[in-house]
């Protein structure tokens, strides 16, 4: 079945360093890829997202491009900031109407 | 956007009573909701899908006469934890999309804490 495998955390980084947080998947059709956002205490809100092979989401200064010969949607940013200390989750959604999650990787950004 | 309100955001309730936890769609009508139960260590587990009108699609290991959900209309799911127990403490979050919209939109999720 589909799946998404995401790096494991947690992640501490100084403040401006890049970010990458590693994301694969596997899926037996062609499906939509998300990284979603979570801060404390609150729910997941959509950070980007990318619909076809080659397509790059980008939002906030975070990209990431759909990669179908590495099965690879890897989250980046050039230039990390305290505000997005936060839980990144990759997603898939297949053509079943079904969202696939992965676990979770905790970034804390320090000054 | 498209926004999701869940509510209550905070709940704290009895061992062996029920709770109830309401997901609205405020500007779409959502054909599709997910209801998901988040554990401490960040994961996401799908515990159904309902599309309204229909009876919702449980993931294996969940029980449907503990977590009931109902999707009576486009715009409104809930989800009541029947009999809560304490281990049934956890972070509720659901979900919801539309048709031809490939992304789901989140609520702010429920705190539910059974004392």
């Amino acid at each position: 079945g589909d799946s998404v495998t995401q790096m494991e955390g947690p992640v501490t980084l100084s403040e401006e360093a890049f970010l990458t947080i590693n994301c694969t998947y596997t899926a037996t059709g062609y499906p939509s890829l998300f990284w979603y956002v979570q801060y404390p205490g609150e729910g997941l809100q959509l950070l980007l997202k990318a619909t076809k092979a080659d397509d790059k989401g980008s939002n906030k200064g975070f990209e990431a491009t759909y990669r179908k010969e590495t099965t690879s949607f890897h989250l980046e940013k050039g230039s990390v900031q305290v505000s997005d200390s936060a839980v990144y989750f990759c997603a898939l959604s297949d053509i079943g109407n079904q969202f696939y999650f992965g676990t979770g990787t905790s970034l804390t950004v320090i000054p | 956007g498209a926004v999701v309100s869940q509510h209550p955001s905070r709940v704290i309730c009895k061992s062996g009573t029920s709770v109830k936890i309401e997901c609205r769609s405020l500007d779409f009508q959502a054909t599709t909701m997910f209801w998901y139960r988040q554990f401490p260590k960040q994961s996401l587990m799908l515990m159904a899908t309902s599309n309204e009108g229909s009876k919702a699609t449980y993931e294996q290991g969940v029980e449907k006469d503990k977590f009931l959900i109902n999707h009576a209309s486009l715009t409104l799911s809930t989800l009541t934890v029947t009999s809560a127990h304490p281990e049934d403490s956890s972070f509720y979050i659901c979900s919801a999309r539309f048709g031809g919209i490939s992304e789901a939109f989140f609520g702010q999720g429920t705190r539910l804490t059974v004392v």
